[in-house]
């Protein structure tokens, strides 16, 4: 079954540190570029970063370009999200997709389940 | 930055309308579109892709058209399990950005 499993999430204070985590398996991983999609309470969905296949390629969105590092590990099937310098906005649900398709730019597909990041005093 | 826009943000159906939803780019996009589908609590799931091609496993009363600014979602004849939130996606260029959404609730 091909899964995505995040994990890491939690309640941190404005100013701290977190990492995601998410683990992929039924699928080759290491094939596939990822993204991180971030949802706010009760709000739509934003893309938050993107990593190519082999790690060569990395964008950011401008909110979180400069506090936010994404990273992989082909060996162990996992995608990171460091996310440093939280802030108030950052409060989410934290998804990690994969970006599947090799034409029209692609597409997010499998999804995992997400994990909830709250900043908050 | 790309802007997606849907259109309306919300609408009310009953079990067996036709709905469509439409998204508009801020510049053309081509065919880079897909569409999501969100229930309350779970994570998006790829309906469309590439504007109009029906993901595997999608039910056929989904279809998707358009190309260049202007995208449409329909669903032909609502069922039960299809009242959720639908996001359209622009993959032309980063960030790719998500409309802001069409909730459709049961009328």
């Amino acid at each position: 079954e091909v899964q995505l499993v995040e994990s890491g999430g939690g309640l941190v204070q404005p100013g701290g540190s977190l990492r995601l985590s998410c683990a992929a398996s039924g699928f080759t991983f290491s094939s596939y570029s990822m993204n991180w999609v971030r949802q706010a309470p009760g709000k739509g969905l934003e893309w938050v970063s993107y990593i190519s296949s082999s790690s060569s390629t990395i964008y950011y969105a401008d909110s979180v370009k400069g506090r936010f590092t994404i990273s992989r590990d082909n060996a162990k099937n996992s995608l990171y999200l460091q996310m440093n310098s939280l802030r108030d906005e950052d409060t989410a649900v934290y998804y990690c997709a994969a970006n599947s398709g090799s034409y029209y730019g692609g597409w997010f597909d499998p999804w995992g389940q997400g994990t909830l990041v709250t900043v908050s005093s | 930055d790309i802007q997606m826009t849907q259109s309306p943000s919300s609408l009310s159906a009953s079990v067996g309308d036709r709905v469509t939803i439409t998204c508009r780019a801020s510049q053309s996009i081509s065919s880079y579109l897909n569409w999501y589908q969100q229930k309350p609590g779970k994570a998006p799931k790829l309906l469309i892709y590439a504007a109009s091609s029906l993901q595997s496993g999608v039910p056929s009363r989904f279809s998707g058209s358009g190309s260049g600014t202007d995208f449409t979602l329909t669903i032909s004849s609502l069922q039960p399990g299809d009242f959720a939130t639908y996001y359209c996606q622009q993959t032309y260029s980063t960030p790719r950005t998500f409309g802001q959404g069409t909730k459709v609730e049961v009328k």
